[in-house]
């Protein structure tokens, strides 16, 4: 089974330009979760979808950020601007439903300057 | 809210040594813990859960955690540490409720020959 694959692995980006990150769940995986975690800081919750419906995004930082979540199958996560506090690694994770478990990709690491 | 709380930052040990990783939650109810690794340049890696049953639970790679309901701690444990086992260990709680796990802050365990 593939796991979870997001890309790009690495993103330098100015102050103000947009970047979108992609993440592929493992097929079949009804829940995507998107993290990010500050240099330093703990793995903080983003958002969380079935299916294709956003079902928590109570941890978005605010309406700089946009996820969707196409046809239900893999995952888009745009900022737009991107500040210098949007640096970071973001992971993507999916899992089944009724599952305990979560498969996390190898994260984001997006630089803003 | 749940929460999870790593007191250190990082935790040095002498290869083949046991070696502790701290966690302490908090939650509404029974928890749904897990300890997740990220070796560098790498995701994060499942290790092992608490879902129910027996206090101490075996994982991966020769790991273990005893989920301690009173102290409401679930260290990782390992009896015998190994250089290789160096990396960034992560504690997650999850409510009964709730698919969101909440992560703690990491701990850098660093072991050497």
């Amino acid at each position: 089974e593939a796991g979870v694959t997001q890309f790009p692995s690495h993103s330098v980006i100015e102050k103000g330009q947009t970047v979108t990150l992609r993440c592929d769940p493992i097929s079949g995986h009804d829940n995507l979760y998107w993290y990010r975690r500050v240099m330093g800081k703990e793995i903080k919750f983003l958002l969380h979808f079935v299916k294709e419906s956003k079902q928590d995004e109570s941890g978005m930082p605010n309406n700089r950020f946009l996820a969707e979540r196409t046809g239900g199958t893999y995952s888009t996560l745009k900022v737009q601007p991107a500040e210098l506090e949007d640096s970071g690694v973001y992971f993507c994770a999916s899992s089944s439903q009724g599952n305990y478990g979560y498969t996390f990709g190898s994260g984001t690491r997006l630089t803003v300057v | 809210a749940q929460s999870v709380a790593q007191p250190e930052d990082q935790v040095n040990v002498a290869e083949g040594n046991p070696l502790t990783v701290k966690c302490t939650y908090s939650v509404s109810g029974n928890p749904y813990l897990f300890w997740y690794v990220q070796y560098p340049n790498r995701g994060l890696q499942f290790l092992l859960k608490y879902i129910t049953g027996d206090n101490l639970v075996k994982g991966s790679y020769g790991f273990e955690a005893e989920f301690n309901k009173s102290q409401t701690s679930f260290h990782l444990k390992k009896p015998s540490a190994l250089v290789s086992d160096s990396a960034l260990y992560f504690c997650a709680v999850r409510d009964r409720r709730s698919y969101i796990p909440t992560f703690g802050r990491g701990t850098s365990l660093i072991v050497h020959p």
